[in-house]
């Protein structure tokens, strides 16, 4: 069965610092992978998505994530964090082998931002 | 171009009231499928609806059914509310390939005392 762990709940960082945000999933086949990200009361915008070919995704607002096939991960990252970045953000897998296409989630990593 | 929307945006009903709730695609999609996100939590599959038909069934019981139109628009039913049922109903829609992106709308949040 296909599952997706954040391992970090709550994350903390100043402004213009790097960021990483973990990811692992479990799948038995190669996986459908996505980043969304959720603003307080809205719904959820995607940030990126990995399919196939180059394992390094770049996606809006300069994050960018790295599919590790023998760690099963896909850790999102940003190198300069800015204020309006602060969200909580999902990791998801796509169930491509239902012929469906609804997502599985991890249970989010909330970023807080401070100046 | 509007996106994916959804209403009402907030609801209040009691344990044991029936409670529908509504989504329109973005245009051009086909599919829409709705996700319940309990507080502090990340999304979970409900189902999925494609040319009229649930496609996909997530882990839920039958109190939660649903439908699509012809235009692909898609309601929400549950019946028998449980307390437990509070929660955000997030409604998405694409097409049905699977690497297809799923765009989400802003959700409805549900309250049941």
């Amino acid at each position: 069965a296909q599952s997706v762990t954040q391992p970090d709940i709550h994350i903390t960082v100043s402004e213009g610092a790097s960021l990483e945000l973990r990811c692992n999933y479990s799948y038995g086949a190669t996986p459908y992978l996505f980043w969304y990200v959720q603003s307080p009361g809205q719904g959820l915008q995607l940030l990126l998505k990995y399919f196939s070919g180059d394992t390094l995704v770049q996606g809006i607002k300069g994050f960018e994530a790295e599919f590790k096939r023998s760690q099963s991960s896909f850790n999102l990252r940003k190198p300069s964090v800015h204020w309006s970045d602060a969200a909580e953000y999902f990791c998801a897998v796509g169930a491509i082998r239902t012929g469906a296409n609804n997502l599985f989630f991890g249970t989010g990593t909330r970023l807080t931002v401070i100046p | 171009d509007a996106g994916v929307t959804q209403s009402p945006t907030h609801l209040i009903k009691t344990r044991g009231q029936q409670v529908t709730l509504r989504c329109s695609p973005k245009s051009g999609h086909d599919t829409v499928s709705w996700y319940q996100q309990a507080l502090g939590q990340g999304p979970q599959f409900i189902f999925q609806y494609y040319e009229e038909e649930e496609r996909q069934r997530g882990n839920f019981p039958d109190r939660f059914s649903g439908h699509q139109f012809p235009n692909y628009s898609s309601e929400l039913n549950v019946n028998a509310l449980l307390l437990g049922d509070s929660a955000l109903y997030l409604c998405a829609s694409s097409l049905i390939a699977p690497q297809e992106t799923q765009y989400f709308g802003p959700g409805t949040r549900l309250l049941v005392l």
